[in-house]
């Protein structure tokens, strides 16, 4: 079975710069998730998506970042423009069921450095 | 708010020492508790998790943890420590409200030879 796909893995841009990051969840998965991790903590919820709906996007700086799902598969995550603060791994996962009971898969993260 | 708690931020122990990592939450209600490990620039993977039954369980390279609900823990174990556990772990929870985790902020094991 394949993993969680993510791509970039890594990405260094300037501050006010605009970034997209890419995820293709395990097949057949219809719960996707985005978390932001920060050197030294753990990962924090930023998207849950189920199928193409959003079902919780209440940490989102929406401001500033966006998400996206269509048809239900692959995602984008995209941050405009870009702050010192948002340097982090931004790590996808994706789970069986929408309870998160048999935990998730996670992908190998985009490394973000904003300078 | 629902939070998970790991004392230690760092732990180390030597080569064939118990591994001893604690995880305690915070709730009212039964959570799903589960506990992964990061190797260095990769992503999280599953170590073990309970949702219900048996309190004790176990997971892969021979780690288990036990889930406490008077103590609202589920500390992670291992019984000899090897080099190649040296990694990130994080214990998470996770409610019957739509599948969000909430993590802890990690401990980082490092195992002396």
């Amino acid at each position: 079975e394949a993993g969680v796909a993510q791509s970039p893995r890594y990405k260094i841009i300037e501050k006010r710069q605009s970034v997209a990051f890419w995820c293709n969840p395990i097949s057949g998965h219809a719960t996707l998730y985005w978390y932001q991790q920060i050197l030294g903590q753990g990962p924090k919820l930023l998207i849950q998506f189920q199928n193409n709906g959003v079902v919780d996007d209440s940490q989102l700086p929406k401001d500033r970042f966006s998400a996206e799902r269509l048809k239900g598969v692959d995602s984008t995550l995209k941050i405009q423009p870009a702050k010192l603060e948002d340097s982090a791994v931004y790590l996808c996962a994706s789970s069986t069921d929408g309870l998160g009971v048999d935990g998730y898969t996670f992908g190998s993260g985009t490394r973000l450095t904003v300078v | 708010a629902q939070s998970v708690t790991q004392l230690g931020s760092h732990v180390s122990v030597s080569e064939g020492a118990l591994v001893l990592l604690r995880c305690n939450y915070s709730s009212s209600v039964p959570p799903y508790l589960f506990w992964y490990v990061q190797y260095p620039n990769q992503g999280l993977q599953l170590l073990l998790k309970y949702t219900t039954g048996a309190t004790l369980v176990k997971g892969i390279n021979g780690f288990e943890a036990e889930f406490k609900k008077s103590e609202t823990s589920f500390h992670l174990t291992k019984p000899s420590a090897h080099m190649s556990d040296a990694a990130e772990y994080f214990c998470a929870v996770g409610y019957n409200q739509g599948g969000k985790l909430i993590f802890g902020q990690g401990t980082e094991l490092s195992v002396k030879p």
